[in-house]
Protein backbone atom coordinates (compact mmCIF):
# COMPACT_ATOMS: atom_id res chain seq x y z
CA UNK A 1 0.00 0.00 0.00
CA UNK A 2 0.80 3.22 0.16
CA UNK A 3 2.52 5.30 3.49
CA UNK A 4 5.30 8.25 4.36
CA UNK A 5 7.54 7.95 6.98
CA UNK A 6 8.71 10.60 8.47
CA UNK A 7 11.74 11.60 11.02
CA UNK A 8 10.21 12.01 15.11
CA UNK A 9 10.65 15.32 16.50
CA UNK A 10 10.67 17.62 18.04
CA UNK A 11 13.86 18.71 16.10
CA UNK A 12 15.32 21.80 17.87
CA UNK A 13 17.72 24.12 16.37
CA UNK A 14 19.46 27.56 16.47
CA UNK A 15 18.74 30.45 14.56
CA UNK A 16 20.43 30.30 11.17
CA UNK A 17 20.82 26.41 11.45
CA UNK A 18 20.44 24.04 8.84
CA UNK A 19 17.28 22.19 8.89
CA UNK A 20 16.88 18.73 7.35
CA UNK A 21 13.57 16.54 7.85
CA UNK A 22 13.70 12.99 6.44
CA UNK A 23 10.68 11.70 4.96
CA UNK A 24 10.57 8.28 2.88
CA UNK A 25 7.59 6.73 0.92
CA UNK A 26 6.14 3.58 -0.40
CA UNK A 27 4.04 4.03 -2.94
CA UNK A 28 2.98 1.89 -6.99
CA UNK A 29 3.51 3.31 -9.51
CA UNK A 30 4.43 7.18 -9.43
CA UNK A 31 2.89 9.32 -7.28
CA UNK A 32 3.13 13.47 -6.50
CA UNK A 33 5.06 14.26 -2.93
CA UNK A 34 3.88 17.61 -1.05
CA UNK A 35 5.59 19.21 1.91
CA UNK A 36 2.74 20.91 4.42
CA UNK A 37 3.28 23.24 7.08
CA UNK A 38 0.94 23.72 10.13
CA UNK A 39 1.09 26.63 11.97
CA UNK A 40 -0.22 26.75 15.73
CA UNK A 41 -3.96 26.88 15.59
CA UNK A 42 -3.83 27.25 11.50
CA UNK A 43 -5.07 24.99 8.49
CA UNK A 44 -2.15 23.21 6.64
CA UNK A 45 -0.05 25.40 4.23
CA UNK A 46 1.54 23.87 1.05
CA UNK A 47 5.11 24.68 0.92
CA UNK A 48 6.40 22.94 -1.75
CA UNK A 49 5.67 19.79 -4.07
CA UNK A 50 7.34 17.73 -6.72
CA UNK A 51 5.46 15.52 -9.51
CA UNK A 52 8.18 13.67 -10.96
CA UNK A 53 11.59 12.06 -10.18
CA UNK A 54 14.30 14.02 -10.38
CA UNK A 55 12.23 17.09 -9.48
CA UNK A 56 13.35 19.59 -7.23
CA UNK A 57 10.47 22.13 -5.12
CA UNK A 58 11.17 24.79 -3.16
CA UNK A 59 9.56 27.90 -1.34
CA UNK A 60 10.94 30.03 1.11
CA UNK A 61 14.19 29.08 1.17
CA UNK A 62 12.74 25.64 1.93
CA UNK A 63 13.94 22.85 -1.01
CA UNK A 64 12.97 18.67 -1.54
CA UNK A 65 14.04 16.22 -4.15
CA UNK A 66 11.80 13.88 -5.52
CA UNK A 67 14.32 10.73 -5.46
CA UNK A 68 12.57 7.61 -6.61
CA UNK A 69 16.08 5.41 -6.74
CA UNK A 70 15.77 5.71 -2.70
CA UNK A 71 11.94 6.74 -2.16
CA UNK A 72 12.96 10.28 -0.78
CA UNK A 73 11.85 13.61 -0.65
CA UNK A 74 13.87 15.03 2.18
CA UNK A 75 13.19 18.80 3.38
CA UNK A 76 15.88 20.91 3.88
CA UNK A 77 16.77 24.54 4.54
CA UNK A 78 20.14 26.56 4.68
CA UNK A 79 19.43 28.76 7.35
CA UNK A 80 16.24 28.37 9.74
CA UNK A 81 14.51 31.41 11.82
CA UNK A 82 12.12 31.57 14.58
CA UNK A 83 9.27 32.16 12.07
CA UNK A 84 10.07 28.50 10.48
CA UNK A 85 8.50 27.26 13.90
CA UNK A 86 6.06 24.58 12.93
CA UNK A 87 4.62 21.05 12.63
CA UNK A 88 6.21 19.98 9.00
CA UNK A 89 4.18 17.26 6.77
CA UNK A 90 5.30 15.04 3.95
CA UNK A 91 2.64 13.70 2.46
CA UNK A 92 2.06 12.03 -1.06
CA UNK A 93 -0.73 11.61 -3.80
CA UNK A 94 -0.99 8.23 -5.11
CA UNK A 95 -1.66 8.34 -8.91
CA UNK A 96 -5.18 8.07 -9.77
CA UNK A 97 -6.01 8.68 -6.40
CA UNK A 98 -7.63 12.67 -7.50
CA UNK A 99 -6.88 14.90 -4.21
CA UNK A 100 -6.42 12.10 -1.65
CA UNK A 101 -3.32 12.90 0.42
CA UNK A 102 -1.61 10.48 2.50
CA UNK A 103 0.60 11.83 5.24
CA UNK A 104 3.38 11.10 7.43
CA UNK A 105 3.15 11.32 11.01
CA UNK A 106 4.39 14.82 11.14
CA UNK A 107 7.65 16.72 12.60
CA UNK A 108 7.70 19.57 14.91
CA UNK A 109 10.49 21.63 14.19
CA UNK A 110 11.20 24.43 17.13
CA UNK A 111 13.97 27.31 16.45
CA UNK A 112 15.72 29.47 19.58
CA UNK A 113 16.82 32.74 18.59
CA UNK B 1 -10.40 36.14 -1.93
CA UNK B 2 -12.03 34.75 1.03
CA UNK B 3 -10.03 31.48 2.08
CA UNK B 4 -11.80 28.31 2.79
CA UNK B 5 -14.14 28.87 6.24
CA UNK B 6 -15.30 25.90 8.57
CA UNK B 7 -17.96 26.06 11.21
CA UNK B 8 -18.72 25.46 13.83
CA UNK B 9 -14.61 26.05 14.61
CA UNK B 10 -15.34 24.09 18.48
CA UNK B 11 -17.81 21.51 19.24
CA UNK B 12 -18.81 19.29 22.24
CA UNK B 13 -21.09 16.68 21.94
CA UNK B 14 -21.74 13.70 23.75
CA UNK B 15 -21.72 10.04 23.18
CA UNK B 16 -23.85 8.70 20.95
CA UNK B 17 -25.21 11.56 19.45
CA UNK B 18 -24.72 12.93 15.83
CA UNK B 19 -22.76 16.04 14.38
CA UNK B 20 -22.72 17.93 11.17
CA UNK B 21 -19.70 20.11 10.23
CA UNK B 22 -19.65 22.61 7.06
CA UNK B 23 -17.05 23.53 4.83
CA UNK B 24 -17.40 26.07 2.31
CA UNK B 25 -14.69 25.93 -0.43
CA UNK B 26 -12.78 29.17 -2.33
CA UNK B 27 -15.38 30.55 -4.50
CA UNK B 28 -14.66 28.75 -7.64
CA UNK B 29 -13.17 25.73 -6.21
CA UNK B 30 -15.16 22.55 -7.34
CA UNK B 31 -13.40 20.04 -5.32
CA UNK B 32 -13.43 19.07 -1.31
CA UNK B 33 -11.42 16.65 0.57
CA UNK B 34 -12.21 16.07 4.37
CA UNK B 35 -9.12 14.99 6.91
CA UNK B 36 -9.57 13.56 10.30
CA UNK B 37 -6.58 14.72 12.58
CA UNK B 38 -5.85 12.91 15.70
CA UNK B 39 -2.80 13.06 17.74
CA UNK B 40 -2.85 9.10 17.61
CA UNK B 41 -3.31 8.24 13.91
CA UNK B 42 -2.50 11.77 12.39
CA UNK B 43 -3.95 12.90 9.70
CA UNK B 44 -6.33 10.30 7.90
CA UNK B 45 -8.16 10.76 4.45
CA UNK B 46 -11.94 10.59 5.12
CA UNK B 47 -13.67 11.32 1.53
CA UNK B 48 -13.36 13.96 -1.37
CA UNK B 49 -16.56 15.46 -3.64
CA UNK B 50 -16.18 16.82 -6.76
CA UNK B 51 -19.22 18.77 -8.39
CA UNK B 52 -21.52 16.97 -5.51
CA UNK B 53 -20.20 13.39 -6.90
CA UNK B 54 -18.09 11.53 -3.94
CA UNK B 55 -14.45 10.51 -5.59
CA UNK B 56 -13.00 9.09 -3.25
CA UNK B 57 -13.34 7.29 0.40
CA UNK B 58 -11.10 6.85 3.18
CA UNK B 59 -11.16 3.54 5.73
CA UNK B 60 -13.44 5.35 8.02
CA UNK B 61 -17.19 3.25 9.07
CA UNK B 62 -19.97 4.21 7.71
CA UNK B 63 -21.38 6.33 10.58
CA UNK B 64 -18.84 8.85 8.60
CA UNK B 65 -20.49 10.27 5.60
CA UNK B 66 -20.67 13.73 3.50
CA UNK B 67 -22.24 15.15 0.68
CA UNK B 68 -21.69 18.31 -1.91
CA UNK B 69 -24.39 21.06 -2.79
CA UNK B 70 -24.40 22.84 -5.76
CA UNK B 71 -22.51 26.13 -4.52
CA UNK B 72 -19.72 23.17 -3.79
CA UNK B 73 -20.38 23.64 -0.27
CA UNK B 74 -19.56 20.08 1.86
CA UNK B 75 -20.94 18.64 5.06
CA UNK B 76 -19.64 15.77 6.69
CA UNK B 77 -21.86 13.90 9.14
CA UNK B 78 -20.64 11.42 11.63
CA UNK B 79 -23.68 9.75 13.39
CA UNK B 80 -23.92 7.22 17.19
CA UNK B 81 -20.16 9.36 18.26
CA UNK B 82 -17.84 7.52 19.84
CA UNK B 83 -15.05 9.12 21.89
CA UNK B 84 -12.71 8.10 19.71
CA UNK B 85 -13.81 10.80 17.06
CA UNK B 86 -12.71 13.54 18.83
CA UNK B 87 -10.42 14.87 16.53
CA UNK B 88 -9.50 18.13 14.83
CA UNK B 89 -11.36 17.73 11.04
CA UNK B 90 -10.07 19.81 8.62
CA UNK B 91 -11.52 20.43 4.68
CA UNK B 92 -9.13 21.07 1.88
CA UNK B 93 -10.72 22.85 -1.41
CA UNK B 94 -9.05 22.98 -4.90
CA UNK B 95 -10.19 24.01 -8.32
CA UNK B 96 -9.53 20.77 -10.22
CA UNK B 97 -8.35 17.40 -9.40
CA UNK B 98 -4.73 16.40 -9.56
CA UNK B 99 -1.33 17.31 -8.40
CA UNK B 100 -1.01 20.35 -10.44
CA UNK B 101 -4.06 22.00 -8.43
CA UNK B 102 -3.17 22.93 -5.04
CA UNK B 103 -5.40 22.01 -2.17
CA UNK B 104 -6.08 24.87 0.54
CA UNK B 105 -7.50 23.79 3.64
CA UNK B 106 -9.12 25.27 6.23
CA UNK B 107 -8.71 26.19 9.79
CA UNK B 108 -10.62 23.33 11.12
CA UNK B 109 -13.68 22.07 13.32
CA UNK B 110 -12.05 20.70 17.13
CA UNK B 111 -14.41 18.43 17.80
CA UNK B 112 -14.81 16.74 21.37
CA UNK B 113 -17.04 13.95 22.58
CA UNK B 114 -17.56 13.23 26.03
Amino acid sequence: GNSVTQMEGPVTLSEEAFLTINCTYTATGYPSLFWYVQYPGEGLQLLLKATKADDKGSNKGFEATYRKETTSFHLEKGSVQVSDSAVYFCALSPPGGYNKLIFGAGTRLAVHP
Amino acid sequence: KAGVTQTPRYLIKTRGQQVTLSCSPISGHRSVSWYQQTPGQGLQFLFEYFSETQRNKGNFPGRFSGRQFSNSRSEMNVSTLELGDSALYLCASSFGTGASYEQYFGPGTRLTVT
